[in-house]
C-alpha cells in the first residue's frame, strides 16, 4: 500500500495561503493523490484529485512533485472556516472504491 | 437534493442491545461504505457495498452486519452492542465510474454519534 506522511498541525494566518505537504514515496504509476477535508465533527469533504499534472478548482489548488513522491495542497487565501483535519489519500482499492485514511494534518487558521 | 443523510444523529445504547443505522443517498450512487472514527483517528471503513443486494467486509466488519435491500439505502446494525463500539458512524456513497480514471469522489453523511455503556 502507498503510504503518505503528513505533519500533524499547521497553523495559518487568516487571508494568507495555507500549503499542506504530503509525502508518498511509494506511490505507484496509477494511483492517484485525493485530498480530502473533516470540519470538526463533520463527515469528510472532498476537495482534489490528481494523477501527475497540476490541478486548480474553486476550493483549492494540488500541485504534485514530477516524481510524484510528494505532494502539496494550497488554500490561497485561508478563511477561519478553513479551518480543519486535512487528509491526503494514495492508496485507492480499485475494486471497491473505497478511502483509506490516515491521521491528516489540522489546520488552524488564526484571525 | 439532501445528499447522504443518516439516521439517528446521537444514540445512547447499553452493553448487549442492538440497533440499526440507516445511511440513504438520493444521488442514484451505485456504491456505499460504512465508517468508524475513533478519537482523534482516522477513518476505517466496515463494511461496503457496490451495488443493490451486494455487500462486503471492510477492514473492521465485527460485530457488525450491513444490508443494502434498496440502491438508496444503505443499514448498518450492531447485534449486541459493546463498549469498543463507542465511536462515530459515516456513511458515504460514490458512483461506480472510475477504473482507471480514479474519480473516486466520495459524498459523506453528517455522522452518527454512538455511545454503548
Amino acid at each position: 500500500d502507498a503510504k503518505t506522511t503528513q505533519p500533524p498541525s499547521m497553523d495559518c494566518a487568516e487571508g494568507r495561503a495555507a500549503n499542506l505537504p504530503c509525502n508518498h514515496s511509494t506511490i505507484s504509476g496509477n494511483e492517484y493523490v485525493y485530498w480530502y477535508r473533516q470540519i470538526h465533527s463533520q463527515g469528510p469533504q472532498y476537495i482534489i484529485h490528481g494523477l501527475k499534472n497540476n490541478e486548480t478548482n474553486e476550493m483549492a489548488s494540488l500541485i504534485i512533485t514530477e516524481d510524484r513522491k510528494s505532494s502539496t495542497l494550497i488554500l490561497p487565501h485561508a478563511t477561519l472556516r478553513d479551518t480543519a483535519v486535512y487528509y491526503c489519500i494514495v492508496r485507492v482499492d480499485a475494486g471497491r472504491r473505497a478511502l483509506t485514511f490516515g491521521s491528516g494534518t489540522r489546520l488552524q487558521v488564526q484571525p | 437534493n439532501a445528499g447522504v443523510t443518516q439516521t439517528p444523529k446521537f444514540r445512547v445504547l447499553k452493553t448487549g442491545q442492538s440497533m440499526t443505522l440507516l445511511c440513504a443517498q438520493d444521488m442514484n450512487h451505485e456504491y456505499m461504505y460504512w465508517y468508524r472514527q475513533d478519537p482523534g483517528m482516522g477513518l476505517r471503513l466496515i463494511h461496503y457495498s457496490v451495488g443493490e443486494g451486494t455487500t462486503a467486509k471492510g477492514e473492521v466488519p465485527d460485530g457488525y452486519n450491513v444490508s443494502r435491500l434498496k440502491k438508496q439505502n444503505f443499514l448498518l446494525g450492531l447485534e449486541s452492542a459493546a463498549p469498543s463500539q463507542t465511536s462515530v458512524y459515516f456513511c458515504a456513497s460514490s458512483y461506480s465510474r472510475g477504473g482507471t480514471s480514479g474519480t473516486y469522489e466520495q459524498f459523506f453523511g453528517p455522522g452518527t454519534r454512538l455511545t454503548v455503556l
